[in-house]
């Protein structure tokens, strides 16, 4: 079955560590994005990359790092520069990225104490 | 102001009620999205639209692009219809951001 996983569903980190959220794909996509979602707001975009070796900043992209070695996987640091990490992290894939459906995984929520 | 707004926010029906979900954007748009959020977090994508109507099983989705606006219909409600309700729309041009509208949270009582 292709799909978007993501890991772990829950993840918990003491204040001041960087920690690693996972996405892999096997849809073959070009695309790949990671959002961010709190309480009471829509989607926010943080970093999204077209193809291998290239990725951009979104909206909210401050205290954040990704890398985009391989087609199939995309995976976001959170770093200790994030000031209100904790929150739900969806990672998305599309074909391409103009007027393309994403779909997306099930997401990873992160709490950081 | 977000360029995405939903109404209602929160919505509460009876099964086998008619439903419609709004979604208003202010910006001239390529695509628009629904997509629904179950308690577990996982989204699933409903619809995309840049046009007229779409209908599966017993969601219809409507947008009218020049009053920028589009509806999510579901018919004969069901309690597992129970979600998050997401209206983004995405940009025109070479822009590959989509924004998100509030949710609606929908409950479907038996």
């Amino acid at each position: 079955d292709g799909g978007i996983t993501q890991s772990p569903k829950y993840l918990f980190r003491k204040e001041g560590q960087n920690v690693t959220l996972s996405c892999e794909q096997n849809l073959n996509h070009d695309a790949m994005y990671w959002y961010r979602q709190d309480p009471g707001q829509g989607l926010r975009l943080i970093y999204y990359s077209q193809i291998v070796n290239d990725f951009q900043k979104g909206d909210i992209a401050e205290g954040y790092s990704v890398s985009r070695e391989k087609k199939e996987s995309f995976p976001l640091t959170v770093t200790s520069a994030q000031k209100n990490p904790t929150a739900f992290y969806l990672c998305a894939s599309s074909i391409g990225g103009r007027a393309y459906e994403q779909y997306f995984g099930p997401g990873t929520r992160l709490t950081v104490t | 102001k977000n360029e995405v707004e939903q109404s209602p926010q929160n919505l509460t029906a009876q099964e086998g009620e008619f439903i419609t979900i709004n979604c208003s954007y202010s910006v001239g748009i390529s695509a628009l999205h629904w997509l629904q959020q179950h308690p577990g977090g996982g989204i699933v994508s409903l619809f995309m639209l840049s046009s007229g109507k779409k209908k599966h099983g017993r969601l219809i989705a409507t947008i009218n692009i020049q009053e920028k606006h589009s509806s999510l219909h579901i018919t004969a409600s069901h309690p597992r219809d129970s979600a998050v309700y997401i209206c983004a729309v995405k940009g025109g041009g070479s822009n590959y951001k989509l924004t998100f509208g509030k949710g609606t949270l929908l409950t479907v009582n038996p």
